[in-house]
């Protein structure tokens, strides 16, 4: 069955430091991966997405992501974090129909 | 740029009772989804809705659950007996019909839904 996981309820960096948020999804076809941020009161707005081609994919914000065939992961990174990324960030798999299948979700609080 | 929007933004109502939550999806889309997470879960899949009829559903969307494109710019989700269970942050979503599991949805922020 297909699925999402987000190994990571809640994870706490430093502003400045380098984060990393997991992802791992098991899917018997090729991936079409996706990750998006909720902000306090936002919507879910796509961070980056991965269809095919280079496995590291730029997004918004600063934001990258790399797929990893061999491991079912597409973990989502970020070289220095701001104050401004504190979010929640929602990993999901385009699943061979018209809807997503979201893994739980990591909330990134940010300390000064 | 253009968004989807969704009202109300928190909505509390008692057990049994009925409620709408309404979703302006982007105005070009084709396919809309509502989509709930039950706090500390999962964001789920409800139901996707296609040239005015249901595409496809979970198994979460029983007959409870229905869906109805009233006019060319609303999109609604009715929950006709609620359950305490039902009480969830429900999200719709809009994407253009293009490109399947491929597709790209856009977001509304949600509705917070609370059954007491």
């Amino acid at each position: 069955a297909q699925s999402v996981t987000q190994p990571d309820i809640h994870i706490t960096v430093s502003e400045g430091a380098s984060l990393e948020l997991r992802c791992n999804y098991s899917y018997g076809a090729t991936p079409y991966l996706f990750w998006y941020v909720q902000s306090p009161g936002q919507g879910l707005q796509l961070l980056l997405k991965y269809f095919s081609g280079d496995t590291l994919v730029q997004g918004i914000k600063g934001f990258e992501a790399e797929f990893k065939r061999s491991q079912s992961s597409f973990n989502l990174r970020k070289p220095s974090v701001h104050w401004s990324d504190a979010a929640e960030y929602f990993c999901a798999v385009g699943s061979g129909t018209y809807k997503y299948i979201f893994g739980t979700g990591t909330r990134l609080k940010v300390l000064a | 740029e253009p968004e989807v929007t969704q009202t109300p933004s928190h909505q509390v109502t008692q057990m049994g009772q009925e409620v709408i939550l309404r979703c302006v999806p982007i105005s070009n889309h084709l396919y809309f989804y509502w989509y709930r997470q039950i706090l500390g879960q999962k964001v789920e899949f409800l139901v996707s809705f296609y040239n005015n009829e249901i595409s496809e559903k979970s198994e979460i969307f029983d007959d409870q659950f229905s869906v109805e494109r009233p006019d060319g710019s609303n999109f609604t989700l009715k929950i006709r007996s609620t359950k305490l269970e039902d009480s969830a942050m429900y999200f719709c979503a809009s994407s253009e019909g293009l490109a399947g599991e491929a597709e790209t949805q856009y977001f509304g922020p949600g509705t917070r839904l609370l059954v007491l």
